[in-house]
């Protein structure tokens, strides 16, 4: 089946610094992938919808600025948390839409923020 | 607006016992209904999906979901749990397309015990 993996499954940074979050569809083009938001023990957040070639999409109250989405290829969206704070901590995912239109989500990456 | 409902925020089970999660949607268009489950750390595994036909679908794991348009619910159910059965279930709602995000419920933390 389709699969979405995400690297890295896990990060830990000092504040301040940049973290890059890559989301690849392995066996099929992806012309749109989902990022989500995960808190402890809350439910999946939508970020916003990373297109490719074209920006993406924020969902509201999320900082472009700060949560940098590119979709560069029709199998890679990047998300880039840019000088991140420790409020930035969680869960990430990223999803994705299959060939037949089912949605694929990725292993998740959790970034923890000193 | 989509929404999804889970009103249960933890449910408690011995093992061997049935198991029924209970899920209501509001969706303006046919929705898509998925469950999945998530241990703790981890990423998503889908448990089962109702795209359209018979009301009644059979997952992984022993679960199983029905759908009842007229009640707008998609409840899980498991007629006998295992302690490894015990994380966090998320009931999804989305439709079949490859620019649409899934909304999730707030998720139903099952803990299982002897």
């Amino acid at each position: 089946g389709a699969v979405v993996s995400q690297h890295p499954s896990w990060v830990i940074c000092k504040s301040g610094t940049s973290v890059k979050i890559e989301c690849r569809s392995l066996d099929f083009q992806a012309t749109t992938m989902f990022w989500y938001r995960q808190f402890p023990k809350q439910s999946l957040m939508l970020m916003a919808t990373s297109n490719e070639g074209s920006k993406a999409t924020y969902e509201q109250g999320v900082e472009k600025d700060k949560f940098l989405i590119n979709h560069a290829s029709l199998t890679l969206s990047t998300l880039t948390v840019t000088s991140a704070h420790p409020e930035d901590s969680s869960f990430y995912i990223c999803s994705a839409n299959g060939n037949d239109g089912e949605l694929f989500f990725g292993e998740g990456s959790r970034l923890t923020v000193l | 607006a989509q929404s999804v409902t889970q009103p249960d925020i933890h449910i408690t089970v011995s093992e061997g016992a049935s198991l029924e999660l209970r899920c209501n949607y509001s969706y303006g268009a046919t929705p898509y209904l998925f469950w999945y489950v998530q241990s703790p750390g981890q990423g998503l595994q889908l448990l089962l999906k109702y795209f359209s036909g018979d009301t009644l679908v059979q997952g992984i794991k022993g679960f199983e979901a029905e759908f009842k348009r007229s009640q707008s619910s998609f409840n899980l159910r498991k007629p006998s749990v295992h302690w490894s059965d015990a994380a966090e279930y998320f009931c999804a709602v989305g439709r079949f397309s490859g620019n649409t995000p899934l909304v999730f419920g707030k998720g139903t933390r099952l803990s299982v015990i002897a």
